[in-house]
């Protein structure tokens, strides 16, 4: 079965700072994998997804980025942290049968 | 453009009683249909799914039916217990590499 790690599990940034959040997947090859963001009370909002090495497909243009520079592993970047990036991120991937698992997530807060 | 429609928002059930959730789909080529369950602080679950050659699935307490007519399913949780309270989600996904979130409903079960 799968195992999603995201790193890290909470983070504090403050407002114009960089951002780099990673999400690795164990336990299979070459995964369909997604960033999502979740607002407080609010539901999943898509930002990104990949189905392959170097293949990126936005959902939502912002100052975010993402990256996939090895099979399962995907990364969240910003050069500029704005208030409203504030949420918590859930990298997720899915199964054979298109069921879609979520990582632990990481919370961030933009102060 | 593709969406899924949930309701209630929230909804509060004595201990024991039954809690019914709908979502309405909008894309004819949706196929499968998850549901999820999050607890505060923590990861979406994945609880049950069914697909669209199925009209009903139940697994225990809970069960969903899908009404692909009409496109709308439903998720059916029966004998209620505390435990229950969480936020659950519906979604819609037809195969290709995007689901549609629904909006989440607020469950609380009430001892």
């Amino acid at each position: 079965s799968q195992t999603i790690h995201q790193w890290p599990a909470t983070l504090v940034q403050p407002v114009g700072s960089p951002l780099s959040l990673e999400c690795t997947v164990e336990g299979t090859s070459n995964p369909n994998l997604y960033w999502y963001r979740q607002a407080a009370g609010r539901g999943l909002q898509l930002l990104f997804y990949s189905v392959g090495i170097g293949q990126i497909s936005s959902e939502v243009p912002q100052n975010l980025s993402a990256s996939r520079p090895q099979d399962r592993q995907f990364i969240l970047s910003s050069k500029k942290l704005l208030l409203s990036d504030s949420g918590f991120y859930l990298c997720a991937t899915t199964g054979g049968d298109y069921e879609q698992y979520f990582g632990p997530g990481t919370r961030l807060t933009v102060t | 453009g593709e969406n899924v429609e949930q309701h209630p928002s929230t909804l509060s059930v004595q201990e024991g009683d039954s809690a019914v959730i709908k979502c309405t789909y909008s894309d004819s080529a949706s196929n499968y249909f998850p549901w999820y369950k999050q607890e505060l602080g923590k990861r979406p679950q994945l609880i049950i799914d069914i697909r669209s050659n199925v009209g009903e699935k139940k697994d225990q307490r809970i069960a969903v039916t899908l009404n692909k007519t009409a496109k709308h399913f439903s998720l059916h949780i029966t004998e209620t217990q505390p435990e229950d309270s969480a936020v659950y989600f519906c979604a819609g996904s037809s195969g290709t590499y995007k689901y549609i979130f629904g909006t989440g409903t607020r469950l609380k079960v009430l001892a």
